[in-house]
C-alpha cells in the first residue's frame, strides 16, 4: 500500500464548477500538508500549506485536513480554464524535514 | 520571488554517458533537493543537501551522485546513464520549513 493515494484523473469539469481534489494517507505521523499545482512541462508550485487538522482558505482555494480519517482535500470554487493543471498533494511528519511524501497527482481539465 | 533555474529543459543522452544536471537558486536557501518524476510514481527524492558539501541519500540514490560546492548550486550526476533513468528531473529548494520551491524541470531521455 502506498503511503499517499491520489486519484490520477483526468477530472473534467465545466467552467464555474466547484472542484474537489482528494488524497488519503496511511501514516498517522503526518502533520504538515501541502498542495502543489503543476502546469504541463513546468515544475510544481506551492498552492496551499496547512498544519494539522482544519481548514485554510486562500481566494478561490480551500484546503481541508481530516486527520481522524487520514484524508485531505483541496476545493476550487468558480473553476477557470486556467486552473487546468495537475494537482499534487504532499505531506511530512516534521517541520523542516527533507522527507516529503508526494501523491502521484490528479490531472484537472476545466472546460470553457 | 524565489528563482530556481535548471541548466537544460530537454536533454538527450546515450547509454553509458556521464550526465550533469545543474540547479541554481538565488534566494540563499539552505536546503536543496533533486527529485525524479515518473507517471504513476509521483515525485521520488534522489538526494538532499542541507549545506555546502553536505548531502543525504533520498529514496532512490542508486546510479546518481550529487555535488554542492557553493550554497546556490546543486548538481546531479548520472555516472553512466541508463535507459531506466529517462525521466523528468526536478530541483527544489527550501529555507527550512515545509514550503519547497521547484525549478522548471529537465526532461532527460537516455537512448
Amino acid at each position: 500500500q502506498k503511503e499517499v493515494e491520489q486519484d490520477p484523473g483526468p477530472l473534467s469539469v465545466p467552467e464555474g464548477a466547484i472542484v474537489s481534489l482528494n488524497c488519503t494517507y496511511s501514516n498517522s505521523a503526518f502533520q504538515y500538508f501541502m498542495w502543489y499545482r503543476q502546469y504541463s512541462r513546468k515544475g510544481p508550485e506551492l498552492l496551499m500549506y496547512t498544519y494539522s487538522s482544519g481548514n485554510k482558505e486562500d481566494g478561490r482555494f480551500t484546503a481541508q485536513v481530516d486527520k481522524s480519517s487520514k484524508y485531505i482535500s483541496l476545493f476550487i470554487r468558480d473553476s477557470q480554464p486556467s486552473d487546468s493543471a495537475t494537482y499534487l498533494c504532499a505531506m511530512s511528519a516534521a517541520s523542516g524535514t527533507y522527507k516529503y511524501i508526494f501523491g502521484t497527482g490528479t490531472r484537472l481539465k476545466v472546460l470553457a | 520571488d524565489v528563482k530556481v533555474t535548471q541548466s537544460s529543459r530537454y536533454l538527450v543522452k546515450r547509454t553509458g554517458e556521464k550526465v550533469f544536471l545543474e540547479c541554481v537558486q538565488d534566494m540563499d536557501h539552505e536546503n536543496m533537493f533533486w527529485y525524479r518524476q515518473d507517471p504513476g510514481l509521483g515525485l521520488r527524492l534522489i538526494y538532499f543537501s542541507y549545506d555546502v558539501k553536505m548531502k543525504e541519500k533520498g529514496d532512490i540514490p542508486e546510479g546518481y551522485s550529487v555535488s554542492r560546492e557553493k550554497k546556490e548550486r546543486f548538481s546531479l550526476i548520472l555516472e553512466s546513464a541508463s535507459t531506466n533513468q529517462t525521466s523528468m528531473y526536478l530541483c527544489a529548494t527550501s529555507r527550512g520549513g515545509n514550503e519547497q520551491f521547484f525549478g522548471p524541470g529537465t526532461r532527460l531521455t537516455v537512448l
